[in-house]
């Protein structure tokens, strides 16, 4: 059975840094590139930033680029995504999630609330 | 970058109706469009991928249909567990956009 479950989230001030964790189990996760997506409290969703399987190659949405690194590693089948810099409209749950290469095979895991304030 | 506008923003409706949900990209995306449904503190669920094409294990009342730049997803009979909030996603190599969702509530 696949299975998502990311953790690290909580409260941190602005400007402050976390660094959330997604741990893989169920499917041969070096294979799979991997994503993030967050989505404020009652907003919608939105794409953060993806991976590819082998770790190389790496892009982000506008809003986080520059202050948020995804990286992997495989050999604990385990996502990461970096937030330095952190803003109050950061302050959401953010989600793991992975596709196949259709854009089927969908699965998310349960989110991590994360809330930037002072 | 390419924008996804989904209508209406709410929709009310009732047991038993056909619902039709609208997405549209500003430049044409072929096929790469999917659909997700998502109910209040739960991750998305995948619902049509390819614009077309029904993820498995979803109901065969959910249909999407389009290509370029107009998608709908369709709900033959909208049943009680369909009460939630519809997600339309153009995807590519590089990134996913979603459209702002649309919330199906009971008429």
């Amino acid at each position: 059975e696949v299975q998502l479950v990311e953790s690290g989230g909580g409260l941190v001030q602005p400007g402050g840094s976390l660094r959330l964790s997604c741990a893989a189990s169920g499917f041969a996760f070096s294979t799979y590139w991997m994503h993030w997506v967050r989505q404020a409290p009652g907003k919608g969703l939105v794409w953060v930033s993806r991976i590819t399987g082998d770790g190389t190659n790496t892009t982000y949405a506008d809003s986080v680029k520059g202050r948020f690194t995804i990286s992997r590693d495989n050999a604990r089948n385990t996502l990461y995504l970096q937030m330095n810099s952190l803003r109050a409209e950061d302050t959401a749950v953010y989600y793991c999630a992975r596709w196949g290469s259709s854009g089927n095979a969908n699965y998310w895991g349960q989110g991590t609330l994360v809330t930037v304030s002072s | 970058d390419i924008q996804m506008t989904q209508s209406p923003s709410t929709l009310s409706a009732s047991v038993g109706d056909r619902v039709t949900i609208t997405c549209r990209a500003s430049q044409s995306i072929t096929i790469w469009l999917a659909w997700y449904q998502q109910k209040p503190g739960k991750a998305p669920k995948l619902l049509i991928y390819k614009a077309s094409n029904l993820e498995s294990g979803v109901p065969s009342r959910f249909s999407g249909s389009g290509s370029g730049t107009e998608f709908t997803l369709t709900i033959s009979s909208l049943q009680p567990d369909d009460f939630a909030t519809y997600y339309c996603q153009h995807y590519n190599s590089y990134s996913r956009t979603f459209g702002q969702g649309t919330k199906v509530e009971i008429k």
